[in-house]
């Protein structure tokens, strides 16, 4: 998987509380992304980053919030778990070059909110 | 939308046929991509097209471009079991952010042996 890292792979929690999802690479890209994976929904965009602290909305990104404070970290904030927030979470990369924008994806965490 | 949508949503073969998936989108692209994800695995890159291209090819797979019909297709020749899983198409929209991708659904494919 390229050089990432999604921690925790799993996790169940319940409404109402804070998680934080992390993203690592080893690959020094600049651009980083989260998207959710739902049934019948394919693959959203919750927010990408497009370099250290600069991070910009996507097409659901209520609910959510991101820090990219170090160019091999991405984290994903819950404020609030719901549980129309779970959903299987991957993270993704790159460098957006001119050769192309190809995404390179982590493993996915599974997250379950009761 | 700017998102790809891929047809078939299902498709079921014997091992050896091909493979033939479509994806339509509704914008002007810069590029459309392809990709494969396993059950329980992250999305894997297979193949980029840019606009200005009609056909790349990459060992068993084959794709083609019509701008005009906003169309793609994968061909996935001689197919084999290990060729189980879904595939997606992802278009970067023309005047889009750079390294904004959208994608489809996708097309679940099972190879029978």
């Amino acid at each position: 998987d390229a050089g990432i890292t999604q921690s925790p792979r799993h996790k169940v929690t319940e409404t109402g509380t804070p998680v934080t999802l992390r993203c690592h690479q080893t690959e020094n890209h600049r651009y980083m992304y989260w998207y959710r994976q739902d049934p019948g929904h394919g693959l959203r965009l919750i927010h990408y980053s497009y370099g250290v602290k600069d991070t910009d909305k996507g097409e659901v990104s209520d609910g959510y919030s991101v820090s990219r404070s170090k160019t091999e970290d991405f984290l994903l904030t819950l404020e609030s778990a719901t549980s129309s927030q779970t959903s299987v979470y991957f993270c993704a990369i790159s460098d957006a070059s001119g050769r192309g924008d190809t995404q390179y994806f982590g493993p996915g965490t599974r997250l379950t909110v009761l | 939308s700017q998102q790809g949508e891929e047809d078939p949503q299902a498709l079921s073969i014997q091992e050896g046929e091909n493979a033939t998936m479509n994806c339509s989108y509704k914008t002007s692209i810069n590029n459309l991509q392809w990709y494969r994800q396993n059950s329980g695995r992250g999305l894997v890159h297979l193949i980029l097209i840019r606009s200005n291209e009609r056909e790349k090819h990459s060992g068993r797979l084959r794709v083609t471009l019509d701008t005009s019909k906003k169309s793609s297709s994968l061909l996935i020749t001689a197919s084999r079991a290990a060729d189980t899983a879904s595939y997606f198409c992802a278009v970067r929209g023309r005047g889009s952010t750079l390294g904004r991708l959208y994608f489809g659904r996708g097309t679940q494919l099972t190879v029978w042996p």
